[in-house]
């Protein structure tokens, strides 16, 4: 039981390079997340999918797009990555059976020049 | 989801029990407490939650104000590994619940 994963672990990228973190869990659980996280910062939700087949804006999503593939994978894409993308990336899932815990990934660390 | 206010940084001498506050004086009847943690960039990790009754577990309390507008996690021993940013958040309960956001949390400091 891996719980939840996220690729890559770290990305430098160009400004207006395109590129996809991909997220998987494990755990059967239907809602899934990412949220970023500047430096110094709090988490804030860019997107989330609260079922297979379903997205939603979060906080912050501009710039950002998402896919729910299926019940397992969540990705987050960054169509023309821009430096204010710069930022701590985090993937999560819900458990509908346990009062709603959340568990996270690991992260990706972005960085855009 | 109802929002939460909390102190940006406090300190606390490791071996002493560390008390974080949290104000949610617009949670609705049906939301709960929930605090989780963050060490040194990891993913945050939950650590308990509550409706109204006072919880405890291996990690720490939660003390939930009668009127529910305020709660406090106790750490009761703490270390120099719960060095962390601790999180509150408020929602409900509900198998396909959607938005699920964080605010700035506590940076908790705990010394020698």
């Amino acid at each position: 039981n891996a719980g939840v994963t996220q690729t890559p672990k770290f990305q430098v990228l160009k400004t207006g390079q395109s590129m996809t973190l991909q997220c998987a869990q494990d755990m059967n659980h239907n809602s899934m997340y990412w949220y970023r996280q500047d430096p110094g910062m709090g988490l804030r939700l860019i997107y989330y999918s609260a079922s297979e087949g379903t997205t939603d804006k979060g906080e912050v999503p501009n710039g950002y797009n998402v896919s729910r593939l299926n019940k397992r994978e969540f990705s987050l894409r960054l169509e023309s990555a821009a430096p204010s993308q710069t930022s701590v990336y985090f993937c999560a899932s819900r458990d509908p059976t346990s009062y709603n815990e959340q568990f996270f990934g690991p992260g990706t660390r972005l960085t855009v020049l | 989801d109802a929002k939460t206010t909390q102190p940006p940084s406090m300190d606390c001498a490791e071996g002493r029990a560390a008390n974080l506050p949290c104000n949610h004086s617009t949670i609705s009847g049906n939301e709960y407490v929930y605090w989780y943690r963050q060490i040194h960039s990891q993913g945050p990790q939950y650590i308990i939650h509550g409706l109204k009754n006072n919880e405890t577990n291996e990690m720490a309390s939660l003390i939930i104000t009668e009127d529910r507008k305020s709660s406090t996690l106790i750490l009761p021993h703490a270390t120099l590994r719960d060095t962390a940013v601790y999180y509150c958040i408020v929602r409900g309960i509900n198998t396909n619940a959607g938005k699920s956001t964080f605010g700035d949390g506590t940076t908790l400091t705990v010394k020698p």
